[in-house]
């Protein structure tokens, strides 16, 4: 069965300093990946999906087959950055977002 | 702000008693969803709609009933609430299924 596994429910980084938020997959097929973030107070919204190769905010994520994963990265972290991160995968037979179970970000000043 | 709302944004209730979730998209999307976020557990999808006329079971559909009432409109239903349902329900939208979504500012549901 297709499962995102967010391994961190939190993760605290110094401002300037690198921030890796990880996520693994289980997927049988091709999965399509995606980034959402939740600001306090705010609602949920896409961050960034793989299929695109952006560079959001700063945040960049790679899919890597190999490893199954898709951990969203960013080389210095802002404080603005603090929020609740959500990895997600498209289950292309069922046709729905599956969620991993969030990993909140705090960036200390 | 076009996109999608949700209706109450909070609410308490007695355990037995019964209550709608509204959900309005004004995007004009297809496929509309229903969610539950809880502590350590993430989102997880109740029922979705992929179209208008229908409906499907997701993850946790157990204790909720759902109605895609036209194309904008989607509500959640609980016939019975128990305490197990306190969550913040969220309700998201996509043009089509293999769309990322466009979610609501949710509803904060307790049940005493």
């Amino acid at each position: 069965a297709q499962r995102v596994t967010q391994p961190e429910k939190l993760l605290s980084v110094f401002k300037g300093a690198p921030v890796e938020l990880k996520c693994n997959y289980s997927y049988s097929g091709s999965p399509e990946l995606f980034w959402y973030v939740q600001y306090s107070r705010q609602r949920l919204q896409l961050l960034l999906r793989h299929i695109s190769r952006e560079s959001i905010k700063g945040f960049t994520a790679d899919l890597n087959k190999g490893e199954t994963s898709f951990h969203l990265k960013k080389p210095f972290a802002q404080e603005e950055d603090s929020a609740m991160y959500y990895c997600a995968l498209k289950d292309g037979g069922a046709q729905k977002l599956v969620f991993g179970q969030g990993t909140r970000l705090t960036i200390n000043p | 702000n076009a996109g999608v709302t949700q209706t109450p944004k909070f609410q308490v209730l007695k355990t037995g008693q019964s209550m709608t979730l509204q959900c309005a998209q004004d995007m004009n999307h297809n496929s509309m969803y229903w969610y539950r976020q809880d502590p350590g557990m993430g989102l997880r999808l109740i029922y979705y709609s992929a179209s208008e006329g229908t409906t499907d079971k997701g993850e946790v559909p157990n204790g909720y009933n759902v109605s895609r009432l036209n194309k904008r409109e989607f509500s959640l239903r609980l016939e019975s609430a128990a305490p197990s349902q306190t969550s913040v329900y969220f309700c998201a939208s996509s043009e089509a299924l293999d769309r990322d979504g466009i979610f609501g500012d949710g509803t904060r549901l307790s049940i005493l």
